[in-house]
């Protein structure tokens, strides 16, 4: 149980903003948000995490909601490289993540 | 850091033989992942080491699956006897308490079973 809800697939043009979207309603005060990828014949790769505060990195932004039900990850300016599954799992410290179906993003230019 | 090291990093066995998938983690990470990729299933996590001992091995499919850590810097992932249904991709990720558990993941061993 993957404990998180995401659209199967989303589109975006390059060079645009793409904001994926994840519910977490049943998320617990100790549980964090956590955001891998993975690109077409590899392994998945670490984006972002958080608690409760928005948080940037060079790859993305997290933007988690006040209540902490949903959050949504923020790719600045999408390009094709960034087609891929992206998926967001929610986890307490020291647990193992579980990782649903994700959501499709596929960049045309 | 030379990252995840899976080997090998493809496999094709006919039903019945034995397999052995191999992983290196990143030095200095404490925890070990074992985790099968397929269309139908997605990715499912099968088991997990922290510090050399297994601490969940519930997604295990069956018997015929066993995964041993002997040390901190080598996992194997068994499959005696193999049958067609295993066939997936299968991946070994490490991580670092100190790094709140961010996952790093190796290239995969896809392995086909005929």
């Amino acid at each position: 149980d993957a404990k998180t809800t995401q659209p199967n697939s989303m589109e975006s043009n390059e060079e645009e903003p793409v904001h994926l979207p994840c519910n977490h309603s049943t998320i617990s005060g100790t549980d964090y948000i956590h955001w891998y990828r993975q690109l077409p014949s590899q392994g998945p790769e670490y984006v972002i995490h958080g608690l409760t505060s928005n948080v940037n990195n060079r790859m993305a932004s997290l933007a988690i909601a006040e209540d902490r039900k949903s959050s949504t990850l923020i790719l600045h300016r999408a390009t094709l490289r960034d087609a891929a599954v992206y998926y967001c799992i929610r986890n307490q410290a020291g647990t193992a993540l579980i990782f649903g179906k994700g959501t499709t993003l596929s960049v045309s230019s | 850091d030379a990252g995840v090291i899976q080997s090998p990093r493809h496999e094709v066995t006919e039903m019945g033989q034995e397999v052995t998938l191999r992983c290196k983690p990143i030095s200095g990470h404490n925890s070990l992942f074992w985790y099968r990729q397929t269309m139908m299933r997605g990715l499912e996590l099968l088991i997990y080491f922290n510090n050399n001992v297994p601490i969940d091995d519930s997604g295990m499919p069956e018997d015929r699956f066993s995964a041993k850590m002997p040390n901190a810097s080598f996992s194997t992932l068994k499959i005696q006897p193999s049958e067609p249904r295993d066939s997936a991709v299968y991946f070994c990720a490490s991580s670092s308490p100190s790094l709140l558990d961010t996952q790093y993941f190796g290239p995969g061993t896809r392995l086909t079973v005929l």
